[in-house]
């Protein structure tokens, strides 16, 4: 089967610019979870789409924002990108609701913001 | 804001050596999992305890919940070259259910 897959792996953007990355859960996974992951930082959760629907939100700028289609693959989009945008965006998917599912992480991509 | 705190934040070991992880918390959490995360790779969940004072075992890899779920430890025996990679500890609740995760440790285990 299938892991979760991200595309771009690489970026490089100028301050200002917006992006839009995306990401291809497993084949039967419905909850898809967006994270950053900066060395200063560690891993931060963005936000978490079920059925098409945001359920969760972590504490990120409006300049985050995210969705789901039907077919569970999930999109983030940053506007207005700032030199602190850079990091490693991963995508997580779950089959269900339940938090103690088992989350998978595709691979990520890497944005440079110059 | 609930907050788990990894140490040591580096570890490099010789092949062979046993060491240990910490994660801790001021916070209760519902569950707590450990993930390994390689170079150029997402994390990937290692195991997730769910009782206090359970303690669970992979091979070489021991993970314990503490008794009163807010902190953890991963204790690795006789290391291996393989077992490279950024430990992240994880923990589960709040009223929202978000996952927290630490910063990590990044372990390195020289031949």
């Amino acid at each position: 089967k299938a892991g979760v897959t991200q595309t771009p792996r690489y970026l490089i953007k100028t301050r200002g610019q917006q992006v839009t990355l995306s990401c291809s859960p497993i084949s039967g996974h419905r909850s898809v979870s967006w994270y950053q992951q900066t060395p200063g930082q560690g891993l931060q959760f963005l936000f978490e789409y079920f059925s098409e629907t945001q359920r969760n939100k972590g504490n990120f700028p409006g300049r985050f924002s995210g969705r789901q289609f039907s077919n569970s693959r999930s999109e983030m989009n940053v506007s207005t990108l700032e030199l602190g945008d850079s990091a490693l965006y991963l995508c997580a998917s779950r089959r269900g609701q339940g938090y103690t599912d088992t989350q998978y992480f595709g691979p990520g991509t890497r944005l440079t913001v110059l | 804001t609930q907050l788990l705190e990894q140490s040591p934040q580096f570890l490099s070991i010789q092949e062979g050596e046993n060491l240990t992880v910490y994660c801790n918390s001021s916070s209760v959490f519902s569950s707590l999992q450990w993930y390994r995360q390689e170079p150029g790779e997402g994390p990937v969940l290692l195991v997730t305890v769910v009782t206090g004072g359970e303690v669970k075992k992979l091979k070489r890899l021991t993970f314990q919940f503490g008794d009163a779920r807010k902190d953890s430890s991963l204790h690795i025996t006789a290391a291996q070259p393989g077992d490279t990679g950024l430990y992240l500890c994880a923990g589960l609740g709040g009223s929202n259910y978000k996952l927290t995760f630490g910063k990590g440790t990044l372990l390195t285990v020289n031949p």
